[in-house]
């Protein structure tokens, strides 16, 4: 199988622009986590989507939103960027039924605000 | 706020030595894994272990849990050169999340 796939790998940014991002998941999985690590902050849950819906959320600003379409692919965006989202954001997938799962990260976006 | 700490931060160590990291953790878990990143691309799953369970090897992996301590520990024997990496604990809550700790980062001498 394929694994997760994340575009764009890099990017370049502004602050005041919005950005999205996109993950795939590994086929067959449902479940869709995004995380965001900076050096200062380490690794942060963002969201996690389970059939196009959010299950649980972060502790980040509604700057930062997701949503899933009803193939499991993931779509995170960021609006009005500061330049402290200058981060890797990495995204997850899994089977999503519960209990005992492991997470299978894509490559990660990098993302630079200017 | 991150749900583990581990230690030490960083490691330094001669190829075919053993590795040892500990993770805390503050809350009740469902599981704990470990992760490894290489040079900040995507985490790459090592080993899950259960609330219920106290030890599990996987090649040259041994992870412990202690759940009455709420820590962990990490073990790779016979380290090679590919082993350098940042290694993080994550716990899952059961609440579709996994909390990282902040990693350490191992380097293996030739």
């Amino acid at each position: 199988k394929a694994g997760v796939t994340q575009t764009p790998r890099y990017l370049i940014k502004t602050r005041g622009q919005q950005v999205t991002l996109s993950c795939s998941p590994i086929s067959g999985h449902r479940s869709v986590s995004w995380y965001q690590q900076t050096p200062g902050q380490g690794l942060q849950f963002l969201f996690e989507y389970f059939s196009e819906t959010q299950r649980n959320k972060g502790n980040f600003p509604g700057r930062f939103s997701g949503r899933q379409f009803s193939n499991s692919r993931s779509e995170m965006n960021v609006s009005t960027l500061e330049l402290g989202d200058s981060a890797l954001y990495l995204c997850a997938s899994s089977p999503g039924t519960g209990g005992k799962e492991t997470q299978y990260f894509g490559p990660g976006t990098r993302l630079l605000v200017l | 706020s991150q749900q583990g700490e581990e230690d030490p931060q960083a490691l330094s160590i001669q190829e075919g030595e053993n590795a040892t990291m500990n993770c805390s953790y503050k809350t009740s878990i469902n599981n704990l894994q470990w992760y490894r990143q290489n040079s900040g691309r995507g985490l790459v799953h090592l080993i899950l272990i259960r609330s219920n369970e106290r030890e599990k090897h996987s090649g040259r992996l041994r992870v412990t849990l202690d759940t009455s301590k709420k820590s962990s520990s990490l073990l790779i024997t016979a380290s090679r050169a590919a082993d350098t990496a940042s290694y993080f604990c994550a716990t899952d809550r059961g609440d579709y999340k996994l909390s990282f700790g902040a990693g350490t980062t191992v380097t293996v001498r030739a």
